[in-house]
């Protein structure tokens, strides 16, 4: 148990569905992110939040739409998705404090298998 | 552009032999440099960081060089055992503000058979 929370563990969907990634901390970290994980290539990072304000956002498609309502939870909406966004979603959270050395590390929830049909 | 690669797919190797990983990178100025794994169907464990300073950090049969002017990174798994077959990561870091922005390579696959 990495103590980052990620709902559900599995989700199919239809293009023209909306539908919603839970991500929750009980770690009292202050940076968010999503991670996109497709087969055979490398994690892309999404969205990074810090105390609640997103601070990067990597070009991603405006069909996934993030949410922070706090430091403690993290969403990503998504509606109008296409098949080639089938893939593992993963949240991650950090002490994000700015500071070099092991606060840095990100802990990782267990991803939200997405297929999108 | 910057690139992350890690040197194979996939590893097999005998237990009780090291396991040896490499990660390359171009076109970054990393803070620092970490390691993690990665099992079926779970989110990546985090296991070392070593800073641009630092030549060599160890923990337990884990050992992980960083040579700044190779652009390399070395990752060992000495007295390797069959437990220690997942997905291995690499990611870099260039550290600027409050949060990570760790970019990762494709992992190399490790098996690890009796």
């Amino acid at each position: 148990e990495t103590g980052v929370t990620q709902t559900p563990r599995h989700l199919v969907m239809g293009m023209t569905n909306k539908k919603s990634l839970k991500c929750e901390q009980h770690l009292g970290h202050n940076a968010m992110y999503w991670y996109k994980q497709s087969a055979k290539k490398p994690l892309e990072l999404m969205f990074v939040y810090s105390l609640e304000e997103r601070v990067e956002n990597n070009s991603v498609p405006s069909r996934f739409s993030p949410e922070c309502p706090n430091s403690s939870h993290l969403f990503l909406h998504l509606h109008t998705l296409q098949p080639e966004d089938s893939a593992l979603y993963l949240c991650a959270s950090s002490h994000g404090e700015g500071l070099v050395g092991t606060n840095e590390k990100l802990f990782f929830g267990s991803g939200t298998q997405l297929s999108v049909l | 552009s910057q690139k992350i690669e890690q040197n194979s797919e996939a590893l097999n190797i005998q237990e009780g032999k090291t396991a040896t990983l490499t990660c390359n990178y171009t076109n970054y100025s990393p803070a620092y440099l970490q390691w993690y794994r990665q099992d079926p169907g779970r989110g990546p464990v985090f296991l070392l960081l070593i800073r641009e300073n630092e030549k060599e950090k160890r923990k337990e049969r884990l050992k992980v060089t960083f040579d700044t002017t190779l652009k390399q990174s070395l990752f060992h798994i000495t007295a390797s055992q069959p437990a220690d077959s997942a997905t291995y990561l690499c990611a870099l870091d260039p550290h600027t503000g409050t949060a990570s922005k760790l970019t990762f390579g494709t992992g190399t696959r490790l098996q690890v058979t009796l």
